[in-house]
């Protein structure tokens, strides 16, 4: 079955500096790929939809200077959390989409940001 | 995007048959009903989608009321890992649409 690899599982970093995550479809072309993050014990929450050559569509009230999103390629997206502080350790998630609307959706395994 | 209701959490044994309602009565004729179950500190999975027949595959079945304001999810012989999160989505297969948006789930707790 179609697969999604992201890249670190886990990451620790100081507070200022920047992290980028990776997401690759490995098995299919996806045209739209999703950012998520997730807080303990909640929900997953959609950053952005990321499409591949143009730019990223946030939601309301996440910072897209903060959260730069890059789609490359049809196999890579890539997020870079920029000037990290303690309150953007998540557990941030990304998904690939291919096929019509109504196909499900494919998931990257996490990872888990820790901001010191 | 049309909501589901889930209860928040459900407990079954292990090896008996589990039964995840879902309701989502404002359900439109192009939503496809999705479920996804996430592991503790995973990314969540596809388990199981459908429109208006009921879904069998390896991993579960669909069963969608004749009227397709509500779900349910079967598990047919629960083990411990199918302890997780379960989702239900509704997601819109009209235009180019792939987002999905996750409401709160199910906790499924599998006793021993």
């Amino acid at each position: 079955g179609a697969v999604v690899s992201q890249h670190p599982s886990r990451v620790i970093c100081k507070s200022g500096t920047s992290v980028k995550i990776e997401c690759r479809s490995l098995d299919f072309q996806a045209t739209t790929m999703f950012w998520y993050r997730q807080f303990p014990k909640q929900s997953l929450m959609l950053m952005a939809t990321s499409n591949e050559g143009s730019k990223a569509t946030y939601e309301q009230g996440v910072e897209k200077d903060k959260f730069l999103i890059n789609h490359a390629s049809l196999t890579l997206s890539t997020l870079t959390v920029t000037s990290a502080h303690p309150e953007d350790s998540s557990f941030y998630i990304c998904s690939a989409a291919f096929g019509t609307a109504g196909s499900p959706l494919h998931f990257g395994n996490g990872t888990r940001l820790t901001v010191t | 995007d049309a909501k589901t209701t889930q209860p928040n959490s459900m407990e079954s044994n292990e090896e008996e048959p589990v039964h995840l309602p879902c309701n989502h009565s404002t359900i439109s004729g192009t939503d496809y009903i999705h479920w996804y179950r996430q592991l503790p500190s995973q990314g969540p999975e596809y388990v199981i989608h459908g429109l208006t027949s009921n879904v069998n595959n390896r991993m579960a079945s669909l069963a969608i009321a004749e009227d397709r304001k509500s779900s349910t999810l079967i598990l047919h012989r629960a083990t411990l890992r199918d302890a997780a999160v379960y989702y239900c989505i509704l997601k819109n297969s009209g235009g180019s649409n792939y987002k999905l948006t996750f409401g709160k789930g199910t906790l499924l707790t599998v006793n021993p």
